[in-house]
């Protein structure tokens, strides 16, 4: 499974969009790109994931590249609750492969008053 | 939807003590998971339960180690005799399906002296 790259830490000022990058370089043709996060405490949580095309929910929007080798989630209107470390993760399609996730260390976000 | 329930959310205990944590996961998720996260490794996949059936111990690291799932709407994690080398925070995740986003639950703290 394709390993993601991550910058360790991120700083965001309250009420501005948050831009966390990853890449994921040798990423395969059938592996989607998955984010989650944790905040301190607390479990992992799911936030968005995508194949190809760019996704949008109520907590962020996903922006993959055309060549699918890097993507940004954005937090549109980072809160302070946003403080958490955001885990960039590659998955293959398919039954069973949630066993298969490599969680790496994250990014650690800091979202500042 | 009260989520995973993971108890106890905090454990001390002394060197060669039996350990036991417990997991509910969501009612209809029918994979269950069980990780363990430290600072120096991250989240490690200690075992995965499809359908009440373990499906991948790989993780586990060692016999002192063991999961059961007698039922859909129960879990546990044991540890005999428990070691310092185990404090970790412990987590239980399950998802519906094999392939859908997990859901963590809090985690249980523990801490072996």
């Amino acid at each position: 499974d394709a390993k993601t790259t991550q910058p360790p830490s991120m700083d965001c000022a309250e009420g501005r969009a948050a831009n966390l990058p990853c890449n994921h370089s040798t990423i395969s043709g059938n592996e989607y790109v998955y984010w989650y996060r944790q905040i301190h405490s607390q479990g992992p949580q799911y936030i968005i994931h995508g194949l190809k095309n760019n996704e949008t929910n109520e907590m962020a929007s996903l922006i993959i590249t055309e060549d699918r080798k890097s993507s940004t989630l954005i937090l549109p209107h980072a809160t302070l609750r946003d403080t958490a470390v955001y885990y960039c993760i590659v998955r293959v399609a398919g039954a069973g492969n949630n066993r298969k996730l490599i969680w790496g260390l994250g990014t650690s976000l800091a979202v500042n008053p | 939807d009260a989520g995973v329930i993971q108890s106890p959310r905090h454990e001390v205990t002394e060197m060669g003590q039996e350990v036991t944590l417990r997991c509910k996961p969501i009612s209809g998720h029918n994979s269950l998971f069980w990780y363990r996260q430290t600072m120096m490794r991250g989240l490690e996949l200690l075992i995965y339960f499809n359908n009440n059936v373990p499906i991948d111990d790989s993780g586990m690291p060692e016999d002192r180690f063991s999961a059961k799932m007698p039922n859909a709407s129960f879990s546990t994690l044991k540890i005999q005799p428990s070691e310092p080398r185990d404090s970790a925070v412990y987590f239980c995740a399950s998802s519906q399906g094999e392939s859908s986003p997990l859901h963590f639950g809090n985690g249980t703290r523990l801490t072996v002296t």
